[in-house]
């Protein structure tokens, strides 16, 4: 059973405009979530985190939004680059866990310049 | 900022033998280390948590003999992969983290088993 899913296995988006990848997750005791950015061959990189007592932390061009009641969270990317362009994980932790991550299957994101 | 390393990053073996992968926090000492492995176009799996001076704690379905798991200090993590098949060829990824900062991957490790 996928307790994190990303059900777009893939977005393409033109330079400049929006990007919004989407996250959905089943297990109501996760209370802290991530976003990383995977090139081919290499890991995970941090992006950008938000804990379930807020619904929005915004970095820069990202912003992280969480619904709690819809367990539903997504990644704005504005204004997208091709710089951007890689395979976005969405993960999700509860407290106590030391931090045992569960990731969702990613999405491609290409933006196109 | 932290920095976690692995190595190697590629490693063709043949059936039967046995692979050993590294993963260094460089610039922290990290308790706590995590193996993950990822299979194409899927989520990354947790397989283990290793925990500094004592055993690893295995995921459900995880073979705990044929993944070997060895913290042996705080800033070193090894994966042992015992008898590979080429079912185990995969992608296998460390990370670990400094309280309760998030977590820094390792670039990865790509095993083949021929």
């Amino acid at each position: 059973d996928q307790q994190v899913k990303q059900n777009s296995p893939s977005l393409s988006v033109q330079e400049g405009r929006i990007s919004i990848l989407n996250c959905d997750y089943t297990n109501s005791m996760f209370d802290y979530f991530l976003w990383y950015k995977k090139y081919p061959a290499e890991g995970p990189t941090f992006l950008i985190s938000i804990s379930s007592i807020k619904d929005k932390n915004e970095d820069g061009r990202f912003t992280v939004f969480l619904n709690k009641s819809a367990k539903h969270l997504s990644l704005h990317i504005v204004p997208s680059q091709p710089g951007d362009s890689a395979v976005y994980f969405c993960a999700a932790t509860f407290s106590g866990s030391a931090r045992q991550l569960t990731f969702g299957s990613g999405t491609q994101l290409t933006v196109l310049p | 900022g932290a920095v976690v390393s692995q190595h190697p990053s590629r490693v063709i073996c043949k059936s039967g033998t046995s692979v050993k992968i590294e993963c260094r926090s460089l610039d922290f000492q990290a308790t706590t280390m995590f193996w993950y492995r990822q299979f194409p176009k899927q989520s990354l799996m947790l397989m283990a948590t290793s925990n500094e001076g004592s055993k690893a704690t295995y995921e459900q379905g995880v073979e705990k003999d044929k993944f070997l798991i060895n913290h042996a200090s705080l800033t070193l993590s090894t994966l042992t992969v015992t008898s590979a098949h080429p079912e185990d060829s995969s992608f296998y990824i460390c990370s670990a983290s400094v309280h309760s900062s998030p977590l820094h991957f390792g670039n990865g490790t790509r095993l083949t088993v021929t």
